[in-house]
């Protein structure tokens, strides 16, 4: 069964600060690897979709990476701004989507 | 284009109650899908349909029905609500993946159900 974590559950830093967003999952057989964003009371965005194939996607100041042999997923974002305080949720398709709990951002100004 | 809609989005349920929760797309997606988000446990899937006629269990299945009324519409009915059913209710909409078309999932606002 597929597994899916995010390290850390909540992260908090200031405006303009690089940073990273951890996802794992347990199974190496995925036809994808999907990022979301998710405002409070809101529903999902979907952020960056990487193919099974690929090593890495990039959208504006958002870089997802890939390492599908050691079930690994980053998301680095790049000079925070307030307004990308969210929920940030990986999503692993196999045979099913599995999500992960999400990483609560908070970027002060 | 209003995308993925829901209704309603909130609602509370007395335990042994019934309700069918409504999505509708707008997308022309073949692949509807309906899951449920609780604190800490990310979104959990419920029932999905890859096409019009066709709905298979999820990872939690039990509890709820659902139905693929035409390609845009996919209702989940509650048929006896329990207090373990008080969610936070998603339906998706995908187009399948075929070549050079990204499997990408569209979600609806959610609905927020409290079953007392």
């Amino acid at each position: 069964k597929q597994e899916v974590t995010q390290i850390p559950a909540a992260l908090s830093v200031p405006e303009g600060e690089n940073l990273v967003l951890n996802c794992s999952f347990t199974d190496s057989a995925i036809y994808n690897l999907q990022w979301f964003r998710q405002d409070p009371g809101k529903g999902l965005t979907s952020l960056l979709l990487i193919q099974s194939s690929q090593r890495e996607q990039t959208s504006g100041r958002l870089n997802a990476s890939l390492d599908k042999s050691s079930g690994r997923s980053t998301l680095y974002i790049a000079a925070s701004q307030p307004g990308d305080s969210a929920t940030y949720l990986c999503a692993v398709k196999g045979n099913d989507m599995r999500f992960g709990a999400g990483t609560r951002l908070t970027v002060k100004p | 284009n209003a995308g993925v809609t829901q209704t309603p989005k909130f609602q509370v349920l007395k335990t042994g109650q019934s309700m069918t929760l409504q999505c509708a797309q707008d997308m022309n997606h073949n692949s509807m899908y309906w899951y449920r988000q609780d604190p800490g446990m990310g979104l959990r899937l419920i029932y999905y349909s890859a096409s019009e006629g066709t709905t298979d269990k999820g990872e939690v299945p039990n509890g709820y029905n659902v139905s693929r009324l035409n390609k845009r519409e996919f209702s989940l009915r509650l048929e006896s609500a329990a207090p373990s059913q008080t969610s936070v209710y998603f339906c998706a909409s995908s187009e399948p993946p075929l070549a050079g078309v990204r499997d990408t999932q569209y979600f609806g606002p959610g609905t927020r159900l409290t079953v007392l």
